[in-house]
């Protein structure tokens, strides 16, 4: 069964530039979370789809980020402008559904540079 | 203070070694526990879930203390495998939040 993939692995942007990262779950997962994780941190939540629906996104900066997950399966996770502090690992994970006991899986993340 | 927080490391050990992390956290809301591995430039991937009444798995064993509010990970006979960055993990209701520790990094030598 394939993973989370995500893409670009890596990518390079001057700030103030844009940014767009995709993921897609596995198959028949409900539940998608984007996640950023600093050098030397643990992942920190950025957004939680359950379906199509965003149901926690209290920690996305609304300024510049922003997502969206159209029928429920693929997701993008877009920032513009970038700025320096951007620089970080973004990634996406999903699960079979919402419960507190269920697994997360994770994609191999997008490395961004902000120059 | 953080929600989670973990031993801060990095731990330096031999092989055939026993290892022991700490996590604790704050809210006593939580409600599921676990501990995920991570490989360096790599992804974090389940590596135990945290029951109540403790769980092992081969050379791994977790204990959850609730309340303390405390959640341990011992590794023994350690290998050079066994060499990544281990991450707490908190699960809590009201809004089902899940909280990762900052991670505490393992380097297991020959």
């Amino acid at each position: 069964e394939a993973g989370v993939v995500q893409s670009p692995r890596y990518k390079i942007i001057e700030k103030k530039q844009p940014v767009a990262f995709w993921c897609n779950p596995i198959s028949g997962h409900n539940t998608l979370y984007w996640y950023r994780q600093n050098l030397g941190q643990g992942p920190e939540l950025l957004i939680r789809y359950e379906n199509e629906e965003a149901v926690d996104d209290s920690q996305l900066p609304k300024d510049r980020f922003s997502a969206e997950r159209l029928k429920g399966v693929d997701s993008t996770l877009k920032i513009q402008p970038a700025e320096l502090g951007d620089s970080a690992v973004y990634l996406c994970a999903s699960s079979l559904d919402r419960g507190l006991s269920t697994e997360a899986f994770f994609g191999q993340g997008t490395r961004l540079t902000v120059v | 203070r953080k929600e989670v927080e973990q031993d801060p490391g990095p731990f330096n050990v031999p092989e055939g070694a026993t290892v022991a992390f700490n996590c604790t956290y704050s809210n006593s809301a939580s409600q599921s526990f676990f501990w995920y591995r991570q490989d360096c430039r790599k992804e974090p991937k389940l590596l135990m879930s945290v029951y109540s009444s403790g769980n092992e798995d081969g050379r791994f064993t977790a204990q959850l203390n609730r309340a303390s509010q405390y959640i341990s990970l011992l590794i023994r006979d350690s290998k050079l495998s066994d060499s990544a960055t281990y991450l707490c993990v908190v699960n809590r209701g009201g809004g089902f939040k899940t909280i990762f520790g900052a991670g505490t990094r393992l380097f297991v030598k020959a």
